[in-house]
């Protein structure tokens, strides 16, 4: 399968823990996105990168998150300090624009997400 | 800012009859619009997108959509549907004239095809 993987699929934690997802994007795609998405709601967009580069980072929803693509392939995203308002799906997807002129007419590919529950 | 707007929760429509799932968008400049679809406990999957050209446009599974630029609605369309087309469907919009602005996703609309 060469689709967007997230990891883990599933995660349940404790309040005040600190938890980190994985995505591993669609090979030789330079864009890596995240999103949240909870019950009801469409994803609601968080940050994303080109190659090791963050972009755009001022829609994380608080200093509790952070993401990192330090090599420019996969990414992480860490939830500090978790909240039960954190519980989400969190979704990863990735694209490979096809020229700079054109960037927002790509398409994303998305990821399975990884469901999170704050207890 | 830009929105999208998909005015019903809920579509039930019988297997083999046609269905539409609407959407509606605001932007400032022009838009480019996308539907997904969602599976239980799976990611979104593309669907159809609309850049410029032909405002119907066709994508997977036998969906196509139109762009409406008078009324600002991207409607998904089938003509016959199928039980396993019941899903989550997501439009979203890019504002073209914005820069690099996020994709908004509208709330969803959860279809059901009943046999």
């Amino acid at each position: 399968d060469t689709g967007v993987s997230q990891d883990p699929r599933h995660k349940i934690t404790k309040r005040g823990q600190n938890v980190t997802f994985r995505c591993d994007p669609i090979s030789e795609h330079n864009r890596l996105y995240w999103y949240r998405q909870t019950l009801g709601q469409g994803p609601e967009f968080l940050t994303y990168f080109q190659n090791e580069a963050q972009l755009e980072k001022s829609r994380l929803l608080s200093d509790r998150f952070s993401a990192e693509r330090p090599k420019g392939s996969f990414s992480t995203l860490e939830i500090q300090r978790t909240e039960q308002g954190d519980s989400a799906m969190y979704l990863c997807a990735s694209s490979f624009p096809p020229t700079s002129v054109f960037v927002i007419a790509e398409t994303q590919y998305f990821g399975p997400g990884t469901r999170l529950l704050v207890l | 800012a830009q929105s999208v707007a998909q005015p019903e929760d809920q579509v039930n429509v019988a297997e083999g009859n046609p269905l539409t799932v609407k959407c509606t968008y605001s932007v400032s400049g022009n838009p480019y619009l996308f539907w997904y679809v969602q599976y239980p406990n799976r990611g979104l999957q593309f669907l159809l997108k609309y850049i410029t050209g032909d405002n119907l446009v066709k994508g997977s599974y036998g969906f196509e959509a139109e762009f409406n630029k008078s009324q600002t609605s991207f409607h998904l369309k089938k003509p016959s549907a199928l039980v396993s087309d019941s899903a989550l469907y997501f439009c979203a919009v890019r504002d073209v004239e914005s820069g690099n602005t996020p994709l908004v996703f509208g709330k969803g609309t959860r279809l059901s095809v009943i046999a």
